[in-house]
């Protein structure tokens, strides 16, 4: 079965800091690969996703996020980081086979300083 | 309908009691999915409906919990004789389709459930 490691639990930053946010899966198989973000009273919703093509994925808000299918890491990635990012992300994969249930990262919970 | 939507949106109830937890899907998605977020932790899945295939129940955690879905509408979560442990959000997502690139998945508010 896959898993989905999230080393980063808790980040602090700055406004204008760069970010990344770790995400490792360990799959041997074809994978898909999102990247979801809870806001402080809402709902998830997926910032990216990557299925196939460029293994880098442009999502809202500025944010993006590099597939390297060596290192089974889909890092997410924003050169500049806003007060409103704060927020839970969450990244997930799916198989390709069933392409059914997402398997979650245990989140990272981003601070961002004003 | 324009989201997912689940109710209640907070439950509590005492060891030992059943709860039931509703899920509206979007409108048109055929798939439709539960899971739970313990404090502090990634999301579980728990159970999968697409249109009228025999569920995939294979996150199920114990025979105490079991969901139905009618056709592709909505989805009820029970839980029987609560405990403890149960305590949690649960979410409900639902897609368009099981695969490819229509299986965004489109969550709803959650109901946290405390078992006291």
């Amino acid at each position: 079965a896959q898993s989905v490691s999230q080393h980063n639990h808790h980040v602090i930053l700055s406004e204008a800091a760069s970010l990344e946010l770790g995400c490792n899966y360990s799959y041997g198989g074809t994978v898909n690969l999102f990247w979801y973000v809870q806001y402080p009273g809402q709902h998830l919703q997926l910032l990216l996703k990557y299925f196939s093509g460029d293994p880098l994925v442009k999502g809202i808000k500025g944010f993006e996020a590099e597939f390297i299918k060596s290192k089974f890491s889909f890092n997410l990635r924003k050169p500049s980081v806003q007060w409103s990012d704060t927020a839970e992300y969450f990244c997930a994969v799916s198989t390709s086979g069933s392409a059914r249930q997402l398997t979650f990262g245990s989140g990272t919970q981003l601070t961002v300083l004003p | 309908g324009a989201g997912v939507s689940q109710s209640p949106s907070n439950k509590v109830t005492e060891k030992g009691k059943d709860v039931e937890l509703r899920c509206d899907p979007i409108s048109g998605h055929t798939a439709l999915y539960w899971y739970r977020q313990r404090l502090g932790q990634g999301l579980e899945f728990l159970i999968y409906f697409q249109g009228n295939s025999a569920p995939d129940k294979s996150g199920l955690p114990s025979d105490r919990f079991s969901a139905e879905r009618t056709g592709e509408s909505v989805s009820t979560l029970t839980i029987q004789r609560t405990q403890q442990e149960d305590s949690a959000v649960y979410l409900c997502a639902s897609s368009l389709a099981s695969a490819g690139t229509d299986n965004e998945q489109f969550f709803g508010p959650g109901t946290r459930l405390t078992v006291l």
